[in-house]
């Protein structure tokens, strides 16, 4: 079965640095990976997602991430970030045969707080 | 590309109510469909998914159930409501790559 670690919970950050966000993967088969945004109350958003081909997958809002399968790591990165990148980031992985078995496993979610 | 329709946005209901949110799907057939609750500090949990007509499966042994009368239409309900129901329930319909559209949400309070 798959599993996804967001090792950090809470991030804080000055407005205009750079920030990483950490996601690491756990399965046996090959699988799809994503990161949502998540503003206060509000839904799920797709940020990006790698599917197959190049490992840095460039995303919306200036964000990208990088699928290291050695690592098993996605981690979601921007070089500047801004106040309205205030949310709740979520990693997510589903396996990559279509089935109406697999689902998607979310990550426990990192919280981003940007600091003027 | 599918949308996701969630009403209503926000909801307060007494202990012992019943309850009923609605999820519809534009822009796609026979969908998978998807509901989550995210309790206040917490992540994703998944409650129930649908892969057709009539098709339930439930994840996590509840109050609640699920019903999908129509191809696009996602019912999650109630029949007693209880506090620890409270949270953000949200829709969601996969696509051919696995990733999901999500809806708005609805904010639950039980009170």
């Amino acid at each position: 079965a798959q599993s996804v670690t967001q090792l950090d919970s809470q991030v804080p950050v000055f407005e205009e640095a750079p920030v990483e966000l950490r996601c690491n993967y756990s399965s046996s088969v090959s699988v799809y990976l994503f990161w949502y945004v998540q503003y206060p109350n509000q839904g799920l958003q797709l940020l990006l997602k790698y599917l197959s081909g190049s490992t840095l997958v460039k995303g919306i809002n200036g964000f990208e991430a990088e699928f290291n399968k050695s690592q098993t790591s996605f981690h979601l990165r921007k070089p500047s970030v801004h106040i309205s990148d205030t949310a709740e980031y979520f990693c997510a992985v589903t396996l990559v045969s279509y089935s109406s078995a697999s689902k998607i496993i979310f990550g426990s979610g990192t919280r981003l707080s940007i600091r003027p | 590309s599918q949308t996701i329709h969630q009403w209503p946005a926000t909801l307060v209901q007494p202990v012992g109510s019943p309850l009923s949110l609605e999820c519809t799907v534009e822009g796609t057939s026979n969908p998978n469909l998807y509901w989550y609750r995210q309790a206040a500090g917490r992540g994703l949990q998944l409650l129930f998914y649908s892969v057709g007509i009539g098709q339930i499966s439930s994840e996590v042994p509840q109050n609640l159930s699920a019903s999908r009368p129509q191809d696009r239409q996602f019912i999650l309900s109630s029949k007693k409501l209880l506090l620890s129901d409270s949270g953000f329930y949200l829709c969601a319909s996969r696509g051919w790559e696995g990733g999901y559209t999500f809806g708005s949400g609805t904010r639950l309070t039980v009170v």
